[in-house]
């Protein structure tokens, strides 16, 4: 069975901080895809990221970077220089193809302090 | 190019009541998949519909059916609502023969069953 745990129900920061959420992640299948969705306090999953069993390469967009670890089945995202507007529940995701059902973690609360 | 649209936004009903949630998929997209989401917990897979027919399936009664119309647009309905009913139903659209199959999903339909 797949699972996803994202350990950190809460975090605070204060503006300007720098900022890692965690992912750790079960599965047996040897292909994989990982996900990162940001829901804000309107409800919607706003897409962040997707990363593929066999790309172990770490990612950088913008303030955004994911750190992929099979060696611990982690997949962690590094806010830099938060802002305000960070501000959200984010969430972990994993599914063994892209079309089929996305197992979520509980989610991680980042409140960003000005 | 419009992004997945659900409706309604909020739904109050009581107990034993029957419930009719509406997706529209984002522009390209044939697949829609439905997720329930707990207060304070990850989505969860309810089910999910290609051509017109159910493909995948969640852990989730009976009462919880859905269709697909010919141009993609899905309908969850859960009949006899119980208390336990109450969450967020998030409705996500992809492409199943695209190469790019990620999930995106609506802003969501609050349940609230008294």
């Amino acid at each position: 069975a797949q699972k996803v745990t994202q350990a950190q129900t809460e975090i605070s920061v204060v503006e300007k901080e720098d900022v890692t959420l965690d992912c750790v992640y079960e599965t047996r299948d040897t292909t994989y895809y990982l996900f990162w969705y940001k829901q804000p306090p309107s409800g919607e999953l706003v897409f962040l990221i997707r990363r593929n069993s066999f790309d172990e390469q770490n990612e950088i967009s913008g303030r955004y970077s994911w750190n992929f670890q099979k060696s611990t089945s982690s997949f962690n995202f590094t806010i830099t220089a938060s802002q305000v507007v960070d501000s959200a529940v984010y969430f972990c995701a994993l599914t063994n193809s892209g079309n089929t059902p996305l197992v979520f973690g509980k989610g991680t609360r980042l409140s960003v302090i000005a | 190019d419009a992004g997945v649209t659900q409706s309604p936004t909020h739904l109050i009903k009581t107990r034993g009541q029957q419930v009719t949630l509406r997706c529209s998929p984002k522009s390209g997209h044939d697949t829609v998949s439905w997720y329930q989401q707990a207060l304070g917990q990850g989505p969860q897979f309810i089910f999910q519909y290609y051509e017109e027919e159910e493909r995948q399936r969640g852990n989730f009664p009976d009462r919880f059916s859905g269709h697909q119309f010919p141009n993609y647009s899905s309908e969850l309905n859960v009949n006899a609502l119980l208390l336990g009913d109450s969450a967020l139903y998030l409705c996500a659209s992809s492409n199943l023969a695209g190469v790019t199959d990620t999930q995106y999903f609506g802003p969501g339909t609050r349940l609230t069953v008294l």
